[in-house]
């Protein structure tokens, strides 16, 4: 079965460094995709970043981007230079299915990344 | 603007009540879904329709039903048979055919408590 794993609970993080954010998956499927979701204690998820499993390249998006390591089966969220805003529950998540043909996400259980002045 | 429209923010049920949370998209998304995120976990699929008229259960489905009349629209009810109903309600949107990086695309969600 498919599956997402983020194995740290919470993180604190001092302002302007760089953390990273773990997450490993289980899937069979050759075709899959990955992403990362932002969700403030407002509680609404915002969309970070996406990784498909036959990209070349990591994935980058602003101050995001995505260690994918296939042959371990991580992709971790990296956050550079971290802002105060950037204090939030963060998920990895995983498209179900393969070759696009569905579009429905498996969830991790989230990082609480907490980030210190 | 474009986005996803749940309400209410906050819902009380009594015991033995059937309540039905709103959630509108003007995206022109054909799937929508509906999540539950209890506290310190992430978020379990309940159900979720691909196209108008036609929906699937997802993990959670027990005890809850839904409705897609329209495309815009997608409703959660939650019934009596659902037994631990406090949780907090995400509903998303996407495209769902196509290239498999379509995000989906979330609400601000309703925080249901029992009274």
């Amino acid at each position: 079965a498919q599956k997402i794993t983020q194995t740290q609970p919470g993180m604190f993080v001092q302002e302007k460094e760089a953390v990273t954010l773990d997450c490993t998956y289980d899937t069979s499927d050759p075709s899959y995709g990955l992403f990362w979701y932002k969700q403030p204690s407002s509680g609404e998820m915002i969309f970070l970043i996406y990784q498909g499993s036959y990209d070349q390249q990591n994935a980058t998006e602003g101050r995001y981007s995505l260690n994918f390591q296939k042959a371990r089966k991580s992709a971790n969220l990296v956050i550079s230079a971290s802002q105060l805003g950037d204090s939030a529950m963060y998920f990895c998540a995983m498209r179900e299915g393969a070759g696009g043909a569905t579009n429905k996400l498996i969830f991790g259980t989230g990082t609480l990344l907490a980030v210190q002045p | 603007d474009g986005g996803i429209t749940q309400s209410p923010k906050y819902l009380f049920r009594k015991e033995g009540q059937n309540v039905t949370l709103s959630c509108e998209q003007n995206l022109n998304h054909d799937a929508m879904y509906w999540y539950r995120q209890d506290p310190g976990q992430g978020l379990r699929l309940i159900y979720y329709s691909q196209i108008v008229n036609d929906f699937q259960k997802g993990d959670i489905a027990e005890g809850y039903s839904v409705s897609r009349e329209k495309k815009e629209s997608f409703p959660l009810t939650v019934t009596s048979a659902q037994k631990n109903p406090t949780a907090f309600y995400l509903c998303a949107s996407s495209i769902w055919q196509g290239k498999g990086n379509q995000p989906q695309h979330f609400g601000d969600g309703t925080r249901l408590s029992i009274l």
